[in-house]
């Protein structure tokens, strides 16, 4: 059972347009949301996170929204960059787990091209 | 930020052969360290958590006796798939928990023949 889904497995944008990845989680009791970044041969990097109080959290380009309603977080970069081409997994936790441990998505492979 | 090793990088072995894959936080130390899964085009599955000087607390599915998990230290956390089998190919990544973060390794392929 997929706790945490990310539907599109790649997107592809244009250089200077906005990027949007979404991802939908079905666990009610997840508190606080992560997305990652992860480069061919490296381990995810963090990027942003959000906790449930909020429904929006923005540091630089990055901003991430969450509607706890629909159980649905989006991850916006703007402007792109080709140096954002990457896979980005969000992830989930929750207070009842210590906030350790983390669900993954299955990621979506972002592509920024010229 | 702190940082995360792994090692090897990549290792092939034989069916039946047991393999090791280290974990170092290199500039800090570590009470909690995470061993994560992932197999191609899916997400990574944490498979246990790591605590220095305990017993590893193995997620549903994930079968102990197989995959030995040791903190020996504060800095090193170790991963031994034993008797791998061809089906225990996958790319296996280790994090470490730094303050309220956890911060991934860059990973360890292992193919299994």
């Amino acid at each position: 059972d997929q706790q945490v889904k990310q539907n599109s497995p790649s997107l592809s944008v244009q250089e200077g347009r906005i990027s949007i990845l979404n991802c939908d989680y079905t666990n009610s009791m997840f508190d606080y949301f992560l997305w990652y970044k992860k480069y061919p041969a490296e381990g995810p990097t963090f990027l942003i996170s959000i906790s449930s109080i909020k429904d929006k959290n923005e540091d630089g380009r990055f901003t991430v929204f969450l509607n706890k309603s629909a159980k649905h977080l989006s991850l916006h970069i703007v402007p792109s960059q080709p140096g954002d081409s990457a896979v980005y997994f969000c992830a989930a936790s929750s207070f009842s787990g210590g906030y350790n441990k983390l669900i993954f998505g299955a990621g979506t492979r972002l592509a920024v091209h010229p | 930020g702190a940082v995360v090793s792994q090692h090897p990088s990549w290792v092939i072995c034989k069916s039946g052969t047991s393999v090791k894959i280290e974990c170092r936080s290199l500039d800090f130390q570590a009470t909690t360290m995470f061993w994560y899964r992932q197999f191609p085009k899916q997400s990574l599955m944490l498979m246990a958590t790591s605590n220095e000087g305990s017993k590893a607390t193995y997620e549903q599915g994930v079968e102990k006796d197989k995959f030995l998990i040791n903190h020996a230290s504060l800095t090193l956390s170790t991963l031994t798939v034993t008797s791998a089998h061809p089906e225990d190919s996958s790319f296996y990544i280790c994090s470490a928990r730094f303050v309220n973060e956890q911060f991934f390794g860059p990973g360890t392929r292992l193919t299994v023949l």
